[in-house]
């Protein structure tokens, strides 16, 4: 069973601090990674994505990848009450000679004022 | 506004009862899925389809069914088959072939709920 597995939370952080959100994977194949965030109630929505070792960043986000540890994380600087969401990692498996994308269970974050 | 529309948004079944759920997309999309989410879970795939007149099983396909008939649509039934149909579900679609991209388009989401 290929898997995705993420800390389920919650995660508490305090607003202006930095929240650090972590994947691990268990296909060593997998080239894709992605992060969508999800409000309460609503749909994913995608925030970032990764295809090489090191780190991507985008405004207030940065994803970070090691392939040879198998994981992935997502950190969000100066963090405000708006982040506080479920964040899904995705990754992209080998499935019968197709790829398929494997969803985590998700991190519920909170953001303290 | 390009996007993907579902529709209900909440829907009561009784047991027994077949329910459609419709999804629609303006995106120009090839590819598009239909999700499953429990409470405190992530997505489990029920079934996608990478072009029009195919469509291939999901990880929970059973006690569903879907067609495409048309690229913007691709709607999915419920039947009573389907032991615990109470979720959300969501439609997404996507520019890449099948679920290779990764970079999912999804809809609001419909809230089924058997009594």
């Amino acid at each position: 069973q290929k898997e995705v597995e993420q800390n389920s939370g919650p995660l508490s952080v305090p607003e202006g601090a930095i929240a650090s959100l972590n994947c691990t994977y268990s296909d060593r194949g997998s080239q894709s990674f992605f992060w969508y965030r999800q409000y309460s109630g609503k749909s994913p929505e995608l925030i970032m994505f990764i295809y090489s070792n090191g780190d991507k960043e985008d405004g207030r986000f940065t994803a970070q990848l090691n392939k040879a540890s198998q994981y992935v994380s997502l950190l969000i600087r100066d963090s405000q009450p708006s982040d506080s969401a479920t964040y899904l990692c995705a990754v992209n498996m080998d499935y019968q000679g197709a790829q398929k994308l494997v969803f985590g269970q998700g991190t519920r974050l909170t953001i303290n004022p | 506004d390009g996007g993907i529309t579902q529709s209900p948004k909440y829907l009561f079944r009784k047991e027994g009862q077949n329910v459609t759920l419709s999804c629609e997309q303006n995106l120009n999309h090839d590819a598009m899925y239909w999700y499953r989410q429990d409470p405190g879970q992530g997505l489990r795939l029920i079934y996608y389809s990478q072009i029009v007149n195919d469509f291939q099983k999901g990880d929970i396909a059973e006690g569903y069914s879907v067609s495409r008939e048309k690229k913007e649509s691709f709607p999915l039934t419920v039947t009573s088959a389907q032991k615990n149909p109470t979720a959300f579900y969501l439609c997404a679609s996507s520019r890449g072939d099948g679920v290779g991209t990764g970079e999912l388009f999804f809809g609001e989401g419909s809230r089924l709920t058997v009594l």
